[in-house]
């Protein structure tokens, strides 16, 4: 079974700083995507950046970019220029790629990331 | 786009109270809609699969008689928590995909407390 790893509980950041959020996870598979979420105080679960594992290349969206590390299995999400809406859990989740296989999402616990002023 | 609504946004009931949470995609068409289970400070865990016209799949451990899911449309999906009691106090969210392969887009959750 996949596993997925957040080793931070609890991060901060001053606001225009960058940070690092880390996720490890734990497959056989070689073909599945990684995703990291945000969920605000609000609840509603958000997706902030998506990977394809067969894709060397880094994804990013604006402010966020992830570092993929496949052999490592490492799957850590950058946040640049940090701003107070940044403020929210962050989860890391994985997801096999398998054709007509579970679309199950596998979630770390989650990374609760504070921006301070 | 790829909105997806959830309702109630919160449930409070006394134990024994069957309780229905809705499931809506508004802006898309949906085959297959997830269910999901959160405890506080805890992670999401799925409960099971929706799958429009067809039986949900349920996870391991997930009771399908206590926990009903009902996908009679593209766009709608229904979970129903029978015969609730204190320990199914929980945050459940709902996500939906447009198609296989595509990220899934989760809706507001809808916090159940039973007294």
């Amino acid at each position: 079974a996949q596993t997925v790893t957040q080793s931070q509980p609890e991060m901060s950041v001053q606001e225009a700083e960058t940070v690092t959020l880390s996720c490890t996870y734990d497959t056989s598979e070689s073909d599945y995507y990684l995703f990291w979420y945000k969920q605000p105080p609000s609840r509603q679960m958000i997706l902030v950046i998506r990977q394809e594992a067969y894709k060397q290349q880094n994804a990013t969206e604006n402010r966020f970019s992830v570092n993929f590390q496949k052999a490592a299995k490492s799957f850590s999400l950058k946040i640049s220029d940090s701003q107070l809406g940044d403020a929210a859990m962050y989860f890391c989740a994985y997801r096999s790629a398998y054709q007509g296989g579970s679309e199950k999402l596998v979630f770390g616990k989650g990374t609760k990331l504070t921006v301070n002023p | 786009g790829a909105v997806v609504s959830q309702h109630p946004s919160r449930v409070i009931c006394k134990s024994g109270t069957s309780v229905k949470i809705e499931c809506r995609s508004l802006d898309f068409q949906a085959t297959t809609m997830f269910w999901y289970r959160q405890f506080p400070k805890q992670s999401l865990m799925l409960m099971a699969t929706s799958n429009e016209g067809s039986k949900a799949t349920y996870e391991q451990g997930v009771e399908k008689d206590k926990f009903l899911i009902n996908h009679a449309s593209l766009t709608l999906s229904t979970l129903t928590v029978t015969s609730a009691h204190p320990e199914d106090s929980s945050f459940y969210i709902c996500s939906a995909r447009l198609r296989e392969n595509q990220p899934q887009h989760f809706g507001d959750g809808t916090r159940l407390s039973i007294l």
